[in-house]
């Protein structure tokens, strides 16, 4: 257990839909990542927070959103879904940018 | 441009056969060498950071080894249950913040 609790576990819903994915990091983390992983792709990273301020931008669509919030805990708002934004999508967190990432066993998001 | 590289894309082992995985990059500064393990459908499992060449971790069957130019997984007398993909992320100095991914190693141990 990593400690990095990612809610639901499951999401499938339709296209056009707007979804928001959740994330709690580990105790004492102030880092958060977002991360995509379509099938058999590799990791695509999608976005950090640190503290509640965003500090790096990866290959994130202007249909996503994301925030961290005071207590630590950051949400990926994915709007107008399609078909392609089917995928896992993982968090992680960390100490800082040199400790390694921690991550989430990841929301499974289903576009019908 | 920072770049990672993973060989073999595929290993097929027999149990008790050790063998290698190489992590070769390209990083202007190395700030830390990482290798994950990743089962299907679950996230990446963090195994070892490296942070300067020479240096080398342990953990079980596994040990890493970083050069500066590379970074080996050695796998000694592996187990079916270590079959899984293995990750090797690097950040670099100009990285700005982000881990530049490989695409990782599925590796098969059979019984």
């Amino acid at each position: 257990d990593s400690g990095v609790t990612q809610t639901p576990k499951h999401l499938i819903t339709a296209t056009g839909q707007r979804v928001t994915l959740r994330c709690s990091p580990r105790s004492g983390d102030l880092s958060v990542y977002w991360y995509q992983q379509s099938l058999d792709q590799g990791l695509q990273f999608l976005i950090q927070y640190y503290n509640g301020e965003e500090r790096a931008k990866g290959n994130i669509l202007e249909r996503f959103s994301a925030q961290q919030f005071p207590d630590l805990h950051s949400e990926l708002n994915l709007s107008s879904l399609e078909l392609g934004d089917s995928a896992l999508y993982f968090c992680a967190s960390g100490r800082d940018v040199n400790q390694p990432q921690h991550f989430g066993d990841g929301t499974r998001l289903s576009i019908l | 441009e920072d770049q990672v590289t993973q060989s073999p894309e595929a290993l097929r082992l027999q149990e008790g056969e050790s063998s290698s995985l190489n992590c070769s990059y390209t990083v202007s500064g190395l700030r830390g060498l990482f290798w994950y393990r990743q089962d299907p459908g679950k996230g990446p499992e963090f195994l070892f950071t490296l942070y300067s060449a020479g240096e080398e971790k342990e953990k079980e069957r596994l040990k890493a080894t970083l050069t500066k130019k590379e970074s080996f997984l050695h796998i000694t007398a592996p187990k079916p249950e270590d079959s899984a993909t293995y990750l090797c992320a690097v950040r670099g100095m100009d990285s700005n913040y982000q881990l530049i991914w490989g695409a990782g190693t599925k590796l098969i141990i059979k019984p």
